[in-house]
Formats: C-alpha cells, structure tokens, sequence
C-alpha cells in the first residue's frame, strides 16, 4: 500500500527556521517525484515545487523559488520542505503528494498534511 | 502564469440529479505533439487532503465511481457528478500541470439543495 506520512504540526514563532517531512512507503521511492502544496487558511491549493528523490532534480513555483528549499533523503525514502526564517504568511497546511513524472503533474496519493502556524 | 478559473464557485445540487463544473484555463492547456490535455480534477472534503478524481482531462484515477467524469480541450473543461450522492459533498478543484508553474481554479463546493 502507497503511503505518505508527514511530520506533525508546529508551532513557530516569525524568524524561525522549520523543517517538516514526507516518508514515503509502499513503492520504489526514488521512481516518484514528490510535490509540496500550500493550502492557506480557508483558501485554495497552490503548488510549491516538486522533488525528483532519484536524483534530487528539483523545481520550484516562481512564487516559493527562494522562499523554501525542497530536498530529499532517499536513504529513509524522505522529502522534506523547509524555511530559514519563517513569516506568519507561511501559516497554512502543507501538503506532500506522489506524482508521476514532472511533466505528469496528477497527485494520486497524499499525505494527511502538516498544519503549521506561525505567531508571535 | 496560466490562471485556471472555475464556475460557478459553488453549487447546490439534489440528490441523484446531476451537478457540472467548469474550468477555463487563459492558455490552452493541450500538448499538440501528444494530444494530451494537461488537466486534472480533485475532490477535497473538510480536513482531508485533497483526492485525485480525473488526470489527462478525461482519464478517472483508480477507485474512482463511474459517476465522476472529465471532458473539454484546450481552454475549456467540465467535471461532471452524473447523480449526485450525499459523500459528494465537497470543494472541487481543477489543476493544470502544462506548465510552470502548476496552478489550481479557485475551488467549487458542491452541496446538497
């Protein structure tokens, strides 16, 4: 069975660095790109970027190039999603999903999401 | 950036009638070289992520009833709930993977009338 499991929610204050994860299990990991999609309060869904764990090729949305960095650990079939100094904009769940190839962007399989709020 | 827009943002259906969203993309979202609408659909019910309904605009992903179906090119795309049941109940998303960056429609929440 596919599985996406992600780290549970944080809580930071504005200037903190974060970083939470996505194990991955029930597949052959590194064949797999694993995306990152925002998911603001009571708002859409926005894709951050996207990872490729076989050999690390990543690619990030214009809007979140610079603002996070997306990596991976295949060794513990791992992706992770992190800031150097967070904001209270950057409060929002933060989705992993599977999909296919960079040009087959359909997600199948999701994690459960990782609510992060950020609040002095 | 490719803006995916969605009508109406919400609707209210009744049960085992039929409920159609729209989608229109601001560029055409067909890939002339495979034929293939870069398209896809999800379902997203409160606290949940989101689920995969329809990839390649037309195309259901695994598990998914058949009362769920994707049509459209180019610009233009409807998700159709053919007889709307009461676990229907959600926002609906469109999503576009053409090129970057990938981007959603703004949601439609289906509800029961």
């Amino acid at each position: 069975e596919v599985q996406l499991v992600q780290s549970g929610a944080e809580v930071k204050k504005p200037g903190e660095s974060l970083k939470i994860s996505c194990k991955g299990s029930g597949y052959t990991f590194t064949s797999y790109w694993i995306g990152w999609v925002r998911q603001m309060p009571g708002k859409g869904l926005e894709w951050m970027g996207s990872i490729y764990p076989g050999d690390s090729d990543t690619r990030y949305s214009p809007s979140f190039q610079g603002q996070v960095t997306i990596s991976v650990d295949k060794s513990i079939t791992t992706a992770y999603l992190q800031w150097s100094s967070l904001k209270a904009s950057d409060t929002a769940i933060y989705y992993c999903a599977r999909h296919p190839g960079y040009t087959s962007g359909w997600a199948e399989y999701w994690g459960q999401g990782t609510p992060v709020t950020v609040s002095s | 950036d490719i803006v995916m827009t969605q009508s109406p943002d919400s609707l209210a259906v009744s049960l085992g009638e039929r409920a159609t969203i729209n989608c229109k993309s601001s560029q055409s979202v067909l890939y002339s070289s495979n034929n293939k609408n870069y398209l896809a659909w999800y379902q997203q019910k409160p606290g949940q992520p989101p689920k995969l309904l329809i990839y390649w605009a037309s195309t259901r992903g695994s598990g998914v009833p058949d009362r769920f179906s994707g049509s459209g090119s180019g610009t233009d795309f409807t998700l159709t709930i053919s007889s709307l049941q009461a676990e229907d109940v959600a926002i609906y998303y469109c999503h576009h993977y053409y090129s970057v960056p990938w981007t959603f429609g703004q949601g439609t929440t289906v509800e029961i009338k």
